[in-house]
């Protein structure tokens, strides 16, 4: 059990376009969702925290108008980077949690993103 | 002063030996703590976590939390190559179910 999706699993994309990455929970209902940037060689920054139905909360440092967060059902979310540019180039992965009671986060696959 | 220290340099190990990491939290009102593996160009797999005192064995892995001290550590016995990897400690913090990541620290296992 617990097993999470990501999809694409890796893009490349044009300056200036968006990105939809899709974050699914398959077997357990997800009642919060997180989105993760890692950088090569560096550890994870946490994006953001979405429950469902919930507006997401962003972390510090991190634009909420370009990085869209949509949390709409206890199975999915959604990451759209909007205005992309190269900087933006990352490892982006999800994680889902809900199944335990001790709060312990499963993560998806990633999604490798990189904008030329 | 981070939520969660993972300080260790990079650590290597002969295969069959103990690998042994350490971690650090500042919180002393966290309550849960959890060990994941990352390999290179993959996303983090937990493998245990544990919120009472005391050792939690789960096969070759056996996760310590010493509240008293503040420190967590994952011990692997019998280290296979195939452990080779990134091990990354993680704190809930806070009244929410927010994770504080430590750095993580780099097992080589030595055939």
């Amino acid at each position: 059990g617990a097993v999470v999706s990501q999809h694409p699993s890796r893009v490349i994309c044009k300056s200036g376009t968006s990105v939809k990455i899709e974050c699914r929970s398959l077997d357990f209902q997800a009642t919060t969702m997180f989105w993760y940037r890692q950088f090569p060689k560096q550890s994870l920054m946490l994006m953001a925290t979405s429950n469902e139905g919930s507006k997401a909360t962003y972390e510090q440092g991190v634009e909420k108008d370009k990085f869209l967060i949509n949390h709409a059902s206890l199975t999915l979310s959604t990451l759209t980077v909007t205005s992309a540019h190269p900087e933006d180039s990352s490892f982006y992965i999800c994680s889902a949690s809900g199944q335990g009671g001790n709060y312990e986060q499963y993560f998806g696959p990633g999604t490798r993103l990189t904008v030329t | 002063q981070k939520e969660v220290e993972q300080n260790s340099g990079p650590l290597s190990v002969p295969e069959g030996a103990i690998a042994s990491l350490n971690c650090t939290y500042s919180d002393r009102g966290s309550q849960s703590f959890f060990w994941y593996r990352q390999y290179s160009g993959k996303s983090p797999e937990l493998i245990m976590f544990i919120y009472s005192n005391g050792d939690k064995e789960d096969g070759r892995f056996t996760a310590q939390l010493n509240k008293a001290s503040q420190y967590v550590s994952l011990l692997i016995r019998d280290s296979q190559p195939s452990d080779s990897a990134t091990y990354l400690c993680a704190g809930r913090v806070g009244g929410n179910n927010r994770l504080a990541f430590g750095k993580g620290n780099q097992v080589v296992v030595i055939p």
